[in-house]
């Protein structure tokens, strides 16, 4: 257990829909980042909150959005979910500075759209 | 953006045998991090690396920094079924913002008895 608690671990929903997943980040981390892993585009980067305030994007889509609560846990919301949405959705959660104290991956959500 | 070049994309070992992963940037590394990965499941922190020339070990696992901070290499000295899964190699670019970690394709193990 690496102490990221992702929820759910599979969902599987039906294109147009929207989804919410969840991500509770290690005891006293204050940054979240989420990841899209896919067979055709590997693991990248989609977005980083630091203490409740988004601190970097990468390439995520405007059907997507995500936040950080004032407990720190996070939700990435994906919206008008296509076939191309499936993937695994991993967050991670460091503290301060992740680049200096590494980066701790939850187990993630294997989202299927059909 | 940046780019990691991770190779081989995939080995096949024997049991007891050593292997070596590398993983090469195309920008000046902040931070380099190895992670494993069973197929389908989550990223297994294995090591960090910052500072050039820097080399870290456990278990049976050796990875290293070179000097200019592009390359990394993780070596498995005689490898176990334990060992078997996809190694990652994530870059933090010195340039960018931090959090934004770039991701290599992967490195497929198998261990053969």
């Amino acid at each position: 257990d690496s102490g990221v608690t992702q929820t759910p671990k599979h969902l599987i929903t039906a294109t147009g829909q929207r989804v919410t997943l969840r991500c509770s980040p290690r005891s006293g981390d204050l940054s979240v980042y989420w990841y899209q892993q896919s067979l055709d585009q590997g693991l990248q980067f989609l977005i980083h909150y630091y203490n409740g305030e988004e601190r970097a994007k990468g390439n995520i889509l405007e059907r997507f959005s995500a936040q950080q609560f004032p407990d720190l846990h996070s939700e990435l919301n994906l919206s008008s979910l296509e076939l191309g949405d499936s993937a695994l959705y991993f967050c991670a959660s460091s503290p301060r500075g992740g680049r200096d104290y590494g980066y701790t991956f939850g187990s993630g959500t294997r989202l299927t759209v059909v | 953006s940046q780019e990691l070049e991770q190779s081989p994309q995939s080995l096949i070992v024997q049991e007891g045998k050593n292997l070596t992963i590398n993983c090469t940037s195309s920008k000046t590394l902040y931070g380099l991090y190895w992670y494993k990965q069973k197929y389908g499941e989550g990223l297994i922190f294995l090591m960090m690396l910052q500072k050039g020339g820097e080399e870290k070990s456990h278990e049976k696992i050796t990875a290293k920094l070179d000097e200019k901070k592009q390359q990394s290499s993780l070596h498995i000295t005689a490898s176990q079924p334990s060992h078997a899964g996809i190694y990652l190699c994530g870059a933090d670019s010195a340039t960018d913002s931090w959090g934004k970690l770039q991701f290599g394709a992967g490195t497929q193990v198998v261990v053969t008895p």
